[in-house]
């Protein structure tokens, strides 16, 4: 089946430390999207990226990085310099036509 | 100004009832039109799509969609307590979008039996 697979499902980051959240598609697309989603808000875009080797800030980079070395991976870093990183984070996948989304990661700060 | 914008929540309205949700969007000029539903804690997954104007119907779900006066709508039939989630108005703009969505806030529904 194809489809979007962000890992993990919960992370708990201690003040001070970088964490990695993964994102792997198999929908053969070209862009991909992370967001970020606070308690009964809406999504607000991180980073994206239209094309591997490529990517762009969204609404909200500061203290976040990506990287796209292959078209199937667009993983998040978030780094201590983002100071309230707790929240759920969305990786989606696709464009005009409609995106598919990941399960999404629950970040916590401990 | 938001460039999409839909009708504050949260919305509440009896089993059985029809559910309207709204939407509108600044840019004259998009092409795509997306309505997604969200259950707590999960993630948002694709309901509705319409890029013409005027409805489609897809089984209970109507979306409606009217260029000229900007804005889109999602009508829920016979609504069920397992409709009760939130549901996010997403459009594409086209042009420099580069197949970017943009997302509305989102509009709680809660259905009551």
């Amino acid at each position: 089946d194809g489809g979007i697979t962000q890992s993990p499902k919960y992370l708990f980051r201690k003040e001070g430390q970088n964490v990695t959240l993964s994102c792997e598609q198999n929908l053969n697309h070209d862009a991909m999207y992370w967001y970020r989603q606070d308690p009964g808000q809406g999504l607000r875009l991180i980073y994206y990226s239209q094309i591997v080797n490529d990517f762009q800030k969204g609404d909200i980079a500061e203290g976040y990085s990506v990287s796209r070395e292959k078209k199937e991976s667009f993983p998040l870093t978030v780094t201590s310099a983002q100071k309230n990183p707790t929240a759920f984070y969305l990786c989606a996948s696709g464009a005009s036509g409609g995106y598919t989304f990941g399960s999404g990661t629950r970040l916590t700060v401990v | 100004q938001k460039e999409v914008e839909q009708n504050s929540g949260p919305l509440s309205v009896p089993e059985g009832a029809i559910a309207s949700l709204n939407c509108t969007y600044s840019d004259r000029g998009s092409q795509s039109f997306f309505w997604y539903r969200q259950y707590s804690g999960k993630s948002p997954e694709l309901i509705m799509f319409i890029y013409s104007n005027g409805d489609k119907e897809d089984g209970r779900f109507t979306a409606q969609l009217n260029k000229a006066s900007q804005y889109v709508s999602l009508l829920i039939r016979d609504s069920q307590p397992s409709d009760s989630a939130t549901y996010l108005c997403a459009v594409y703009a086209g042009g420099t979008s580069y197949g970017k969505l943009t997302f509305g806030q989102g509009t709680i529904l809660t259905v009551h039996p």
